[in-house]
């Protein structure tokens, strides 16, 4: 079965600095990564995903992760944090195609990121 | 706004009870899913539709139980409610089955059980 992980419950960075949130995968063949973010009291918002192609994917807010295969990781990256960043961060590998016409996303635990002034 | 509306979006109940959750999807999308998200689980895949049909059961338990109309909105039915299901339930929509895996999530129902 596919996971994923993310070894950190909590990344704390500073307004203007790079921040990474870690995120590795377990898959039995090529994986389909995604990840997605979640402010306060709303739901989940997609930002970006990898199926294919270049290692470096682009994403929405000017977010991007880079796929590592060697490592089996797909950590989501941002070149300068801002306050409006603070938010949890989920990771998700898309599932096996299971019969029926469905396919399901498993979620990582999430990482809280707060961006500190 | 992700097009997805969740009703109720709070709902406080008590043991054994049962409630009943509602989602309309993304205008056009013929799949929902629904997840429920808790502290100690994270984010749990409840079950799958995809025009009117279940599709795919995750995690979810036999006291709890889904439909989607021919107008497509689904509904989630908890019963014989525990503490333990004191959650916040998400729907989520998407145009296919999910292959693209983009879900376009609502704000959710969170649900206490005293």
């Amino acid at each position: 079965a596919q996971s994923v992980a993310q070894p950190e419950d909590q990344v704390n960075v500073a307004e203007g600095n790079p921040l990474t949130v870690k995120c590795t995968y377990s898959v039995s063949g090529n994986p389909y990564l995604f990840w997605y973010v979640q402010y306060p009291n709303r739901g989940l918002q997609f930002l970006l995903k990898y199926i294919t192609g270049d290692n470096l994917v682009k994403g929405s807010y000017g977010f991007e992760a880079e796929f590592n295969k060697s490592q089996t990781s797909f950590h989501l990256k941002k070149p300068s944090a801002l306050v409006s960043d603070s938010a949890l961060y989920f990771c998700a590998v898309r599932d096996s195609y299971s019969g029926a016409g469905s396919y399901q996303l498993t979620f990582g635990k999430g990482t809280k990121l707060s961006v500190i002034p | 706004d992700s097009g997805v509306t969740q009703t109720p979006k709070h709902l406080i109940t008590a043991t054994g009870q049962r409630v009943t959750l509602r989602c309309s999807p993304r205008s056009g999308d013929l799949s929902v899913y629904w997840y429920q998200q808790s502290l100690d689980q994270g984010l749990q895949f409840l079950i799958h539709y995809y025009n009117g049909e279940e599709r795919a059961k995750g995690n979810i338990l036999e006291r709890f139980s889904a439909q989607q109309f021919p107008d497509l909105h689904s509904e989630l039915n908890l019963s014989s409610l525990e503490l333990g299901d004191s959650a916040l339930y998400f729907c989520a929509s998407s145009a296919t089955g999910g292959r693209t895996g983009e879900l376009f999530f609502g704000e959710g129902s969170r649900l206490t059980v005293l």
